[in-house]
């Protein structure tokens, strides 16, 4: 089956540093990958989407300044936390999106920023 | 505005008992409904998904019950087992797309 890599699984850093977590789709290309973050015990929230090659779309409320995307090739998309503060700590999941089957999830990135 | 609202958030079931997770959806264009199952640390994982054409899928232990007139939708999972204990989600999308809207989702504990 599909498999979406997502690294790295969990990541510490120092308030006011950046975090880079990248998603791979390992054996397809993924047309879309979407972002989003979940905190305990609640719904996935769509950060954003992505498609290859353009600009992400954000939803609503989220700063695109401080979540950047970068979705460079067919198999990678990247999200960087910058200025990452306390309140950034939350789970973070992609998915990728080849455009004619369900979504292929990654196993998260739990951001800790202390 | 909440599309799929989904229940209970909790649920606590015996070994070998029935677990059933009920959602209900507003937006008569959905038309692809799955159902994901997430592990503490880990992404959701597709677990079985139905379209509005039948009226019931069953995939082993776990069977999706679909009343497309009254615009709900259930997860039954026959002879729970610990290992099942995890958080459900349903989900609904439109237009082929499959970009999922998400219940709130619900925590299942199966005691041995």
């Amino acid at each position: 089956g599909a498999v979406v890599s997502q690294h790295p699984s969990w990541v510490i850093c120092k308030s006011g540093t950046s975090v880079k977590i990248e998603c791979r789709s390992l054996d397809f290309q993924a047309t879309t990958m979407f972002w989003y973050r979940q905190f305990p015990k609640q719904s996935l929230m769509l950060m954003a989407t992505s498609n290859e090659g353009s600009k992400a779309t954000y939803e609503q409320g989220v700063e695109k300044d401080k979540f950047l995307i970068n979705h460079a090739s067919l198999t990678l998309s990247t999200l960087t936390v910058t200025s990452a503060h306390p309140e950034d700590s939350s789970f973070y999941i992609c998915s990728a999106y080849a455009g004619n089957s369900p979504l292929h999830f990654g196993n998260g990135t739990r951001l800790t920023v202390t | 505005q909440q599309q799929v609202k989904q229940s209970p958030q909790s649920l606590i079931v015996q070994k070998g008992g029935i677990s059933i997770i009920n959602c209900a959806y507003e937006n008569t264009a959905f038309d692809y409904f799955p159902w994901y199952q997430q592990f503490p640390g880990k992404g959701p994982a597709l677990l079985i998904a139905i379209r509005p054409d039948v009226s019931e899928k069953k995939e082993g232990r776990f069977t999706i019950s679909f009343n497309k007139s009254a615009k709900q939708f259930s997860l039954h999972i026959m002879d729970s087992q610990p290992g099942d204990s995890a958080t459900y989600f349903c989900a609904a999308s439109t237009g082929g797309s499959y970009i999922p809207t998400f219940g709130r989702g619900t925590s299942l504990i199966v005691h041995p």
